[in-house]
């Protein structure tokens, strides 16, 4: 069946390194591709996404580029704060109007 | 205002008892979900409405059965608890039928079955 693989689970970096999360989607029909940031005992919140007929796309801090051969899109968070610390989630739209999130990562931001 | 709201927040009961969650929305929004999130964070859809008609039901127990007496409103019962029923329920709405806009969340609604 479809799914979203998402890697790394964990993510440990020092503020104002860079951070790197990817996914890979098996739906090539595929083309809805957002970003969600969950934050200790809050909601899942959209902070990015990218459609099929995009393959890169940036808000301030944060990218996400898009590989459709390939089936994989990542998100880069460049000069992480602490605050950046989360769990992210990649998802991807795939047919009967579903989406499918990949399992999570999260991401510590250490001063 | 809060957008998506859930009801109750915290919710602890014995194995075999009945619960129900409310969820409303003030968004406007067409479409509203209930997701679960277990212990180990993974996001599942489990129900899917648009005005007021079910679109989406994932192969979850018939114990959970979802009502949506009007479009901004999606309430989730769940019969005969068991304790693999332990998770956050997470309400959503969005707009439209398809799943290429943003989904707004609510709070969750922390389930813990003894």
């Amino acid at each position: 069946g479809e799914n979203v693989e998402q890697h790394p689970s964990t993510l440990s970096v020092q503020e104002g390194d860079s951070a790197v999360i990817k996914c890979t989607y098996s739906d090539s029909a595929s083309n809805y591709f957002p970003w969600y940031k969950q934050e200790l005992g809050k909601r899942p919140q959209l902070i990015i996404d990218i459609r099929s007929n995009v393959g890169e796309k940036k808000d301030q801090r944060i990218a996400v580029t898009l590989n459709k051969t390939a089936k994989h899109f990542s998100l880069h968070i460049t000069e992480t704060q602490p605050e950046d610390s989360a769990v992210y989630f990649c998802a991807a739209s795939i047919k009967n109007n579903k989406l499918i999130f990949g399992a999570g990562t999260r991401l510590a931001v250490h001063p | 205002d809060t957008a998506v709201s859930q009801t109750p927040k915290y919710l602890v009961t014995q194995m075999g008892n009945d619960k129900s969650i409310k969820c409303e929305q003030n968004l406007g929004h067409d479409t509203m979900y209930w997701y679960k999130q277990d212990s180990k964070k993974f996001l599942k859809i489990m129900f899917s409405y648009n005005n007021k008609e079910l679109i989406i039901n994932e192969t979850v127990p018939n114990r959970f059965s979802p009502k949506s007496p009007d479009k901004a409103h999606l309430n989730l019962h769940i019969n005969s608890l068991e304790l693999g029923d332990s998770a956050v329920y997470f309400c959503a709405s969005s707009h439209g039928q398809g799943t290429t806009g943003e989904l707004f969340f609510g709070e969750g609604s922390r389930l813990t079955v003894l």
